[in-house]
């Protein structure tokens, strides 16, 4: 079966500072992988889909990537501030689920200090 | 925007009793999921449901059940609520594959904190 696994449980920055998350997955290349942002007590929020055709996606000072030969997903928050500190999940299809079925990584908690 | 809302934000029960956790979607999506999440162990999917009166069981369904009489509506049912079912649920609506059959962003509720005492 597929698995997903975010390297890092923790992630300690400092304000200004570019962070890189990592999402690394087995077996299977995901036509697309999503990212989430998930506040404590929230639920997850919707950043970015790529897709397995496309090497970089940008959205504003977001940056991910998807290389599938080595099965990853990077995530690049350039400039951070205190305000991205949060945890951010990848997520990619269960394949062999029912339609619709994402399987999430455990996420990293992201701190970024003023 | 999509909006998920879920019934309650907290909630405290004691063990054996019934719960209903209730999640409404406005968008008209056909997909609708049920998780729990925990520290150290993720989002895990309990039951989803891809059209009215549709259930799946996901990876964790035991103990719990699930109702889907309206599209918008999709209900999560602890029969007999245990020590072990402390947990922040979340439930999430997408809309049916997206061309060329793959999983669709999902849209999340705030999530409800349940505590057996």
């Amino acid at each position: 079966s597929q698995k997903i696994e975010q390297n890092s449980e923790a992630l300690n920055i400092q304000e200004g500072k570019t962070a890189t998350l990592t999402c690394n997955y087995t077996n299977y290349s995901p036509a697309y992988l999503q990212w989430y942002r998930q506040d404590p007590g929230r639920g997850p929020v919707f950043l970015l889909l790529i897709r397995e055709n496309e090497k970089e996606k940008r959205k504003e000072r977001l940056k991910v990537t998807f290389d599938t030969t080595l099965k990853q997903s990077l995530f690049h928050i350039t400039a951070s501030q205190p305000a991205d500190s949060a945890t951010y999940l990848c997520a990619l299809e269960n394949y062999g689920g029912s339609q619709g079925n994402l399987i999430f990584g455990k996420g990293t908690k992201l701190s970024v200090k003023p | 925007d999509v909006k998920v809302t879920q019934s309650s934000r907290y909630l405290v029960k004691r063990t054996g009793e019934k719960v209903f956790l209730e999640c409404v979607q406005d968008m008209d999506h056909e997909n609708m999921f049920w998780y729990r999440q925990d520290p150290g162990l993720g989002l895990r999917l309990i039951y989803f449901s891809y059209d009215v009166k549709m259930k799946e069981k996901g990876d964790i369904p035991e103990g719990y059940s699930v109702s889907r009489e309206k599209k918008e509506r999709f209900s999560l049912i602890l029969e007999s609520a245990s020590t072990n079912q402390t947990s922040m649920y979340l439930c999430a609506s997408s809309f049916s594959k997206l061309a060329g059959g793959f999983a669709d962003t999902q849209y999340f509720g705030p999530g409800t904190r349940l505590t057996v005492l």
